[in-house]
């Protein structure tokens, strides 16, 4: 079993949808969970970490983690086509493993 | 301020030839790492360094060597080059331990590998 599980999807939202992103994890020694956001052709760029569970906010992404159910999510408010990239997940216990993505596609 | 920058950005390669794929940051960054991502597979690390001089293996680091003489510069090497190295490549960076553990990293845009 991989350590971090993430659907490839794709998934296809209109735009305005709320859109939920989830990966599950299976190493108990991870620290740190992140949100990768990956335009086609470009490298990663982080969105948010998240340290202990519960909800962290940035605009209209909110990550949430739960570190019982070894779960984490991804909520994007009102999203729009500019949303549209692979989301990667990620954990950490120093070094960082992480999930295969989810492709977002958001239609105007 | 350039970020982080890898180059070439494409490359095709016959089995057997040898490369190395560059990568440099202009951010004084202490911490650097090389990463392949494959279909199905993610992102997984290959090799990183926690500053000059040192460097260490991550998830795959077969078929592959580093060396890290500066700050700025750690390059990638292909020793032998096989099909099962066609990947897309990307370099990374973080300030210092801390980013590292959380994840703070900056990535170059890639460096795509096809091996015949």
């Amino acid at each position: 079993q991989k350590e971090v599980e993430q659907d490839p999807g794709p998934l296809s939202v209109p735009e305005g949808a709320i859109v939920s992103l989830n990966c599950t994890y299976s190493n108990s020694a991870f620290q740190y969970f992140m949100w990768y956001r990956q335009y086609s052709r470009k490298g990663p760029e982080l969105l948010m970490y998240s340290y202990s569970s519960g909800n962290k906010e940035d605009g209209r992404f909110t990550a949430q983690v739960d570190k019982s159910s070894k779960y984490i999510s991804l909520f994007i408010r009102d999203s729009q086509p500019s949303d549209s990239a692979t989301y990667l997940c990620a954990g950490s216990n120093y070094k960082l493993t992480f999930g295969k993505g989810t492709l977002l596609t958001v239609n105007p | 301020n350039a970020g982080v920058t890898q180059t070439p950005k494409f490359q095709v390669l016959k089995t057997g030839q040898s490369m190395t794929l560059q990568c440099a940051q202009d951010m004084n960054h202490e911490y650097m790492s090389w990463y392949r991502q494959d279909p199905g597979m993610g992102l997984r690390l290959i090799h990183y360094s926690v500053g000059a001089g040192i460097t260490d293996q991550g998830e795959v680091p077969n078929g592959y060597n580093v060396s890290r003489s500066t700050t700025e510069d750690f390059p990638l090497r292909l020793l032998s080059a096989a099909p099962s190295q066609t990947s897309v490549y990307f370099c990374a960076s973080s300030y210092s331990e801390r980013e590292w553990y959380t994840g703070e990293l900056f990535f170059g845009e890639g460096s795509r590998l096809t091996v015949l």
